[in-house]
């Protein structure tokens, strides 16, 4: 599988747009970006999943470079519910063992008041 | 819609017991992932059924098992307990109505297992 490569960790301060990062330049070309982010004490939640266009949906932005090789997860207002870990995560077509999702290690958003 | 839920939220074992969890996936999910997540290691898939069938397992020793019910219910088996099996146990549903490339998963809030 294409690894990723995002921050430990980035602050922000509540209601100023977040802009986290993460790198992918193995993608492969039928391979779709997905982010997910994990509030403290629960399960992951999807947030957003993009192929080559920019994406928007109510949680988030997503905009990915034109070679691919890399994307950023926007939230347009950090709220302190926005406080959470944040997955970037590849996944291609289903070959075989490709259905389930790979997580690295995220990037731990902290947002201050 | 009712989202997944997994059965117990928190457990206390000890070592060489056995344990199993239980999840009930998104009515109408027919895929149901089990993952693994640590301080040390983070989060890492266990296995995933579809149709009662396991399709695909992680790199996981065979104490670590599970099933699916034809009502799309999963549970996943641990037998002899080490201390190193604390954990939360996620469990992901999804419709298997599109492509792998696109499916969204909804996972449950997890069960803590500790292992004394």
């Amino acid at each position: 599988d294409a690894k990723t490569t995002q921050p430990n960790s980035m602050e922000s301060n509540e209601e100023e747009p977040v802009h986290l990062p993460c790198n992918h330049s193995t993608i492969s070309g039928t391979d779709y970006i997905h982010w997910y982010r994990q509030l403290p004490s629960q399960g992951p939640e999807y947030v957003i999943h993009g192929l080559t266009s920019n994406v928007n949906n109510r949680m988030a932005s997503l905009a990915i470079a034109e070679d691919r090789k890399s994307s950023t997860l926007i939230l347009h207002r950090a709220t302190l519910r926005d406080a959470a870990v944040y997955y970037c995560i590849l996944r291609g077509p289903f070959r075989g063992s490709a259905r389930q999702l790979t997580f690295g290690s995220g990037t731990q958003l902290t947002v201050l008041p | 819609k009712a989202g997944v839920t997994q059965t117990p939220r928190y457990l206390i074992k000890t070592r060489g017991q056995q344990v199993t969890l239980s999840c009930s996936p998104i009515s109408g999910h027919r895929s149901v992932s089990w993952y693994q997540q640590t301080p040390g290691q983070g989060l890492q898939f266990l296995f995933e059924y579809f149709s009662e069938t396991q399709r695909n397992k992680g790199n996981f020793p065979g104490r670590f098992s599970g099933r699916q019910f034809s009502n799309s219910r999963s549970e996943m088996n641990v037998s002899t307990l080490e201390l190193g099996d604390s954990a939360l146990y996620l469990c992901a549903s999804s419709p298997q109505t599109t492509g792998a490339a696109v499916e969204e998963q909804f996972f449950g809030p997890g069960t803590r297992l500790t292992v004394l």
